[in-house]
């Protein structure tokens, strides 16, 4: 069975602290992995998936197979990262399933 | 493109009644997705198409739900009788198949059954 299990609704952290927003998954095959970001009033859209290894707004995710995780961090949390950050995973039949979503909020 | 476009963006309806909630996938988009946000369960995925078939229903939570595609541009989410716990943000996305290819997201719909 597929599931991504994210253990926190709600993270608070101060300005210029760091973040990592836990994500886990449960696949049998070779998992494709994503966070998404909804920000207040807007739809949800792509912050960055683990096969391009980027980092975009200062977050990283790296895929750890042995520990079925793919973390989001970011060295020093700004105001404008407040935002409901999903993970997602793609896994057989085109299946495209979220976890239940971290809400993240910076405090000035 | 203007993106996945849902309507309506808001609705309120009493409880009985039946709920019609619309998408519009990115045109050339093979796979339409339709999930339900809530505080306590996140987003939920209901169903899913490939090239206008249904795929997995297994997340639509009762028979009062129902989901067509009838082509390639449109589909529906249909909840009859609609019931107050039906009250949720529902979201319809959309994508290519193929490796890593991302998710998009329509504004979503409200639904306030009272």
């Amino acid at each position: 069975a597929q599931r991504v299990t994210q253990p926190e609704k709600l993270l608070s952290v101060f300005k210029g602290a760091p973040v990592e927003l836990k994500c886990n998954y449960s696949y049998s095959g070779s998992p494709e992995l994503f966070w998404y970001v909804q920000y207040s009033r807007q739809r949800l859209q792509l912050l960055l998936r683990h096969i391009s290894r980027e980092s975009i707004k200062g977050f990283t995710a790296d895929l750890n197979k042995g520990e079925t995780s793919f973390h989001l961090k970011k060295p020093f949390a700004q105001e404008e990262d407040s935002a409901m950050y999903y993970c997602a995973l793609s896994g057989g039949a085109f299946k495209y399933i979220f976890g239940t979503g971290t809400r993240l909020k910076v405090l000035a | 493109d203007a993106g996945v476009i849902q309507s309506p963006r808001h609705e309120v309806t009493e409880m009985g009644q039946e709920v019609t909630l619309r998408c519009k996938p990115i045109s050339g988009h093979n796979s339409l997705f339709w999930y339900r946000q809530t505080m306590m369960r996140g987003l939920e995925l209901l169903i899913y198409f490939n090239n206008n078939v249904p795929i997995d229903d297994s997340g639509m939570p009762e028979d009062r739900f129902s989901a067509k595609m009838p082509n390639a541009s449109f589909s529906t989410l249909k909840i009859q009788p609609s019931e107050p716990r039906d009250s949720a943000v529902y979201f319809c996305a959309s994508r290519t198949t193929g490796m890593n290819t991302e998710a998009f997201f329509g504004q979503g719909t409200r639904l306030t059954v009272v």
